[in-house]
C-alpha cells in the first residue's frame, strides 16, 4: 500500500499569510494526487486534482504542485473561511489512500 | 442539482449487520464509479470500497474485505454497502462519493451517515 504523509499535522497562521502543506507518498504516484478541504462539521470538498488542476469554483488562492512523491498545497493569502482540515489522496493505485490531514487555524 | 443522500446508519452490536444506502440524483448514475469513504470520530478519511459504473468491478480495503459488500442498482440510482460482522473499529461516519471520469478521486460527497458499533 502507498502511504501518504502530510506535514505539518497542524498550523496556525495570520490572515493574509502564505500557507504551505506538504504531502509525501511512500512511492511514486505520478501526478495522481487530489487535495480536499473539510471544514469543521462539514463534508470534504475537492480542491485540486492531478496534483495541480483547480476544481471548478475553487478560489484561485489555492494551488497545488508536485509530481512523483512530493506534493504541495499552497494557500497564497489565508482567509478566515479557509479554517479547515486539508487531506491529500493518491489515486495512482489501489488501495486508495489519504494523508492524515493538516488542520489549519487562524492565529 | 447533483446530490448524494446516505441512509441506514445507526447503533448496532458487535457482530451485527447494517445496510447503508446512497440515493443519487442530478447526474447519470450508471456512468460513474462510486465509492464509500469513512471517517472515525475525530480521525481522518479512510477509503472503504468502490464499484464501477456497471457494477461489474468491486474493490475493498483489506480492513473490510470479506465482511462488507458494495453493490448498486442503476435502475434506482442507488448505491449500497452491506456491512456484516461489524466491529467497534467500524464506528464512523460513512460517506458515499462520486468518482470522476479522470480518476478515482471524488467531486461529489454525501452528507454521511453515522454507524456506531457498541454493546
Amino acid at each position: 500500500d502507498i502511504q501518504m504523509t502530510q506535514s505539518p499535522s497542524s498550523l496556525s497562521a495570520s490572515v493574509g499569510d502564505r500557507v504551505t502543506i506538504t504531502c509525501r507518498a511512500s512511492q511514486g504516484i505520478n501526478n495522481y494526487l487530489a487535495w480536499y478541504q473539510q471544514k469543521p462539521g462539514k463534508v470534504p470538498k475537492l480542491l485540486i486534482y492531478s496534483a495541480s488542476t483547480l476544481q471548478s469554483g475553487v478560489p484561485s488562492r489555492f494551488s497545488g504542485s508536485g509530481s512523483g512523491t512530493d506534493f504541495t498545497l499552497t494557500i497564497s493569502s489565508l482567509q478566515p473561511e479557509d479554517v479547515a482540515t486539508y487531506y491529500c489522496q493518491q489515486y495512482n493505485s489501489a488501495p486508495l489512500t489519504f494523508g492524515g490531514g493538516t488542520k489549519v487555524e487562524i492565529k | 442539482e447533483v446530490q448524494l443522500l446516505e441512509s441506514g446508519g445507526g447503533l448496532v452490536q458487535p457482530g451485527g449487520s447494517l445496510r447503508l444506502s446512497c440515493a443519487a440524483s442530478g447526474f447519470t448514475f450508471s456512468s460513474y464509479a462510486m465509492t464509500w469513504v469513512r471517517q472515525a470520530p475525530g480521525k481522518g478519511l479512510e477509503w472503504v470500497s468502490s464499484i464501477s459504473g456497471g457494477g461489474g468491478g468491486t474493490y475493498y480495503a483489506d480492513s473490510v474485505k470479506g465482511r462488507f459488500t458494495i453493490s448498486r442498482d442503476n435502475s434506482k440510482n442507488t448505491l449500497f454497502l452491506q456491512m456484516n460482522s461489524l466491529r467497534a473499529e467500524d464506528t464512523a461516519v460513512y460517506y458515499c462519493a462520486k468518482d470522476t471520469p479522470g480518476g478515482a478521486f471524488f467531486d461529489i460527497w454525501g452528507l454521511g451517515t453515522m454507524v456506531t458499533v457498541s454493546s
